[in-house]
């Protein structure tokens, strides 16, 4: 079974500022996507970046970047220059397979402040 | 980029009356599709999964017949809420994605606020 924790229920950060948001994971499986997906007000859910557990370099996605650190299975998003609009909860989620559904995390709720 | 399409955004009904919510796929075909429930301020909960041609197969402790399930094509599935009760009340999200045995991304429909009167 996989299991993602994220231990932070709301961070909040000032505009301009950099962020990291936390996330550790469990899985036996060898092979494995980690996602971070932002859902704001709206309910919808925004995808925002992916790491393969094959992949070696960090992903990044323009102010997006995640930290992956394999060994200690965590895989913290960070933002950098917090927006006003990046207020949202943010879920981190994992997929062990092309079949299966994904795994959510608790999320994070982030408020970013003038 | 592929998306994924979910209709009606908002319903409500009174209790004792179905409603059915529609997920489609619009440019790619979707053999599976996920069907999650989101209450207020925590997390995606996974429902089921919805098989196109075969019966969806449902997460412990969510009732088959009042949550059905029609997968009937590759870019459609639907979840009908069977006489609804005001506990029915949530968000209901469906996903689906591009397959083929890699981890890759799952798209999610602008999701379902259903409301039981």
């Amino acid at each position: 079974a996989q299991k993602i924790t994220q231990t932070q229920p709301g961070m909040f950060v000032q505009e301009k500022e950099a962020v990291t948001l936390d996330c550790t994971y469990d899985t036996s499986d060898q092979s494995y996507g980690l996602f971070w997906y932002k859902q704001p007000s709206s309910g919808e859910m925004i995808f925002l970046i992916y790491q393969g557990s094959y992949d070696e370099q960090n992903a990044t996605e323009g102010r997006y970047s995640l930290n992956f650190q394999k060994a200690r299975k965590s895989a913290n998003l960070v933002i950098s220059a917090s927006q006003l609009g990046d207020s949202a909860m943010y879920f981190c989620a994992m997929r062990v397979s092309g079949y299966s559904t994904l795994t959510f995390g608790k999320g994070t709720m982030l408020l970013v402040s003038p | 980029g592929a998306v994924v399409s979910q209709h009606p955004s908002r319903v409500i009904c009174k209790s004792g009356t179905s409603v059915k919510i529609e997920c489609r796929s619009l440019d790619f075909q979707a053999t599976t599709m996920f069907w999650y429930r989101q209450f207020p301020k925590q997390s995606l909960m996974l429902m089921a999964t919805s098989n196109e041609g075969s019966k969806a197969t449902y997460e412990q402790g969510v009732e088959k017949d009042k949550f059905l399930i029609n997968h009937a094509s590759l870019t459609l599935s639907t979840l009908t809420v069977t006489s609804a009760h005001p506990e029915d009340s949530s968000f209901y999200i469906c996903s689906a994605g591009l397959e083929g045995g890699h981890t890759g991304e799952l798209f999610f429909g602008e999701g379902s606020r259903l409301t039981v009167l």
